[in-house]
Formats: C-alpha cells, structure tokens, sequence
C-alpha cells in the first residue's frame, strides 16, 4: 500500500472547523482514501472514504485534490468529543481487508 | 445490530503460556480481521479471514495463529507469549473482503498483559 505522511499533531478551538491534512503523493490512480479515528480508549472507529470526488457523510467531509496528491478531512464543528488520533490510509481496489495505520495525527479539541 | 465484541476485555498471563482471544463480528459480516497496537509499534496487521480461509497475514511469527468458523465468529491464538506480546488486539469485521468500498467496524480490543 501505498504511504501517507500526517501532522503528528494538531489543536483546535471547540465549535470551530477543523481540517487534518494528508498526503499521499505516490497514490495510485485506483487507490481509494479512507480515513479513521481512535478515540481514547476505544478501537478505531470508520469515517470517511473516497475517491476522486469530494464526499460528505454525517461525521465529516473529505476533500481530494484534483491531482489526487493529497487530501483534507474536515470536521465541520470540532467538539470535544472529536478529540482523538485521526488516521489517513490507502486501500486499494480489490485487496485484502487490511489496514496500514501509520502514526496518525493527534487532534486536541481546546474548550 | 450489535457491533463487534471481543472477550475477554482483559487478560494477564505469564511468559511461556498461551493465550485465546474471540471475536464476534457484526452480524452478516464474513470478514474479520486482526490487529495488534503498542505505544512503540503503534497499530499493525496480523491477519484477515474471509469465509473460514485466511486471506492475508502480516509479519509476525508464526506463534500468533488464528482462525474462523463458520459462523465467522474468529479466534487468535498466541503461543509461547513473550513479554513484547503485551498489547490491545483489535478485531475487525467487514461485510467482504474487498478492502476498497468495505469500511471495516473495530471491536474494543483485549488488553494482554504478558508477566
């Protein structure tokens, strides 16, 4: 699978839009883009995936650039709640099930 | 629908045993997969199963084991546990084995802690 390099770290202020940077500048042209939290304690949680288009779902946004290059996840209203260490992957079509985690990046919600 | 369980939720063993754990994926879901996260190695892939058939492993030795059943609950083994194998092993289920469209659906995990 191909690598995705995230911030380590990011903050952001409660009530307010946050945007997680990702890159990925060896993707493939069937690559798709997932994205995953961990909250605190808990195991990894599903938000978002696409792969061309800009997609919308009930938790966040993805945003895909037109070179396909790098993408944002955009939480639309940060809230405690979102605090958590948000993971940027690469699937490809047809593979196996598996996940390639990297670090991630640590998101702190500042009340 | 009921997410995924795993048991048990905890476990502390010794050197030199070995441990089971169980996963119960979402229902309708037929595959599931393993992960094993420490603070130092963060979240890595052992091993996926689709339809009772292991599809794909990660690099680990071959004391880390698991299989399903036909009811694609899974198991992991782990034999001869090392202090290292101290982790949360994270199960995953999915609805197939096309890891592209498919969002895979996490467990809480089971905290070994190996003495």
């Amino acid at each position: 699978d191909a690598k995705t390099t995230q911030p380590n770290s990011m903050e952001s202020n409660e009530e307010e839009p946050v945007h997680l940077p990702c890159n990925h500048s060896t993707i493939s042209g069937t690559d798709y883009i997932h994205w995953y939290r961990q909250l605190p304690s808990q195991g990894p949680e599903y938000v978002i995936h696409g792969l061309t288009s800009n997609v919308n779902n009930r938790m966040a946004s993805l945003a895909i650039a037109e070179d396909r290059k790098s993408s944002t996840l955009i939480l639309h209203r940060a809230t405690l709640r979102d605090a958590a260490v948000y993971y940027c992957i690469l699937k490809v079509p047809a593979g196996a099930n598996n996940l390639f985690f990297g670090t991630g990046t640590r998101l702190t919600v500042i009340p | 629908k009921a997410g995924v369980t795993q048991t048990p939720r905890y476990l502390i063993k010794t050197r030199g045993q070995q441990v089971t754990l169980s996963c119960s994926p979402i229902s309708g879901h037929r595959s599931v997969s393993w992960y094993q996260q420490t603070p130092g190695q963060g979240l890595q892939f052992l091993f996926e199963y689709f339809s009772e058939t292991q599809r794909n492993k990660g690099n680990f030795p071959g004391r880390f084991s698991g299989r399903q059943f036909s009811n694609s609950r899974s198991e992991m083994n782990v034999s001869t546990l090392e202090l290292g194998d101290s982790a949360l092993y994270l199960c995953a289920s999915s609805l197939g084995p096309s890891g592209a469209t498919y969002e895979q659906y996490f467990g809480p995990g089971t905290r070994l802690t190996v003495t």
